[in-house]
């Protein structure tokens, strides 16, 4: 079935340092949507990025991802994180015959000064 | 600040109880859907709604929950028999577009935090 596994549950960075949070995927789609969500704390998830486009880069504040369907995946990316940056991050696909969304575990992205 | 309007934001129940949570979609949304996040925050897809009809649930909402989406009331979720390990966020979405491998955004609600003592 279709699924979405992120490897890192907590990701702890200093001020300034990239971000990278890797995302794979599987699915019965040959050309899925892949979003990133973010949610901070005691807020609810909002959409942070998505793509449709094989090898074309995505990015939105600050953020980007490229999706790359030859490995099955869509990493989020910044050069710089910021301390605002603290949040759970979740990547996620549609699957099944009605587009639910299947989410992966999340990645709790901490960022110290 | 969130269009899908859930309430209400805590309900604290004993194990046995009813819990009933209510969700305004965004308006013009016709797709709504109900998650569970649970206390390691991962999300549980429950069911989904195209208007008034139920598209897809699992099999443990179709045993212990009742959901509907009335037209022109507020969709609801309601566990007909609280047990300790329904405690958990409770998220409502909605979207535009549905189908064909591309779904719209999920608009998400702030959730519905359920303790079952």
């Amino acid at each position: 079935g279709d699924s979405v596994t992120q490897t890192e549950g907590l990701v702890t960075l200093t001020e300034g340092l990239p971000v990278m949070l890797n995302c794979t995927y599987q699915t019965i789609y040959s050309n899925p949507f892949l979003f990133w969500y973010v949610q901070h704390l005691n807020e609810s998830p909002r959409l942070l990025l998505k793509s449709f486009t094989d090898n074309k880069r995505t990015e939105h504040q600050g953020f980007h991802a490229t999706l790359h369907k030859s490995s099955s995946s869509f990493h989020l990316q910044k050069s710089s994180a910021q301390l605002s940056d603290s949040a759970l991050y979740y990547c996620a696909l549609p699957s099944g015959s009605f587009n639910k969304l299947t989410f992966g575990a999340g990645t709790r992205l901490a960022v110290c000064p | 600040n969130s269009k899908v309007i859930q309430t209400p934001r805590y309900l604290v129940k004993g194990q046995g109880q009813k819990a009933k949570m209510r969700c305004i979609p965004e308006k013009g949304h016709p797709v709504v859907f109900w998650y569970q996040q649970n206390k390691n925050n991962e999300f549980k897809f429950l069911i989904n709604f195209q208007n008034q009809e139920v598209l897809q649930q699992i099999d443990m909402t179709e045993k212990r929950f009742s959901a509907e989406c009335p037209s022109n009331s507020p969709c609801s979720l309601e566990i007909q028999s609280s047990e300790a390990g329904d405690s958990a966020l409770y998220l409502c979405a909605s979207s535009l577009l549905l189908g064909g491998g591309n779904t719209g955004q999920l608009y998400f609600g702030e959730g519905s935090k359920l303790t079952v003592l």
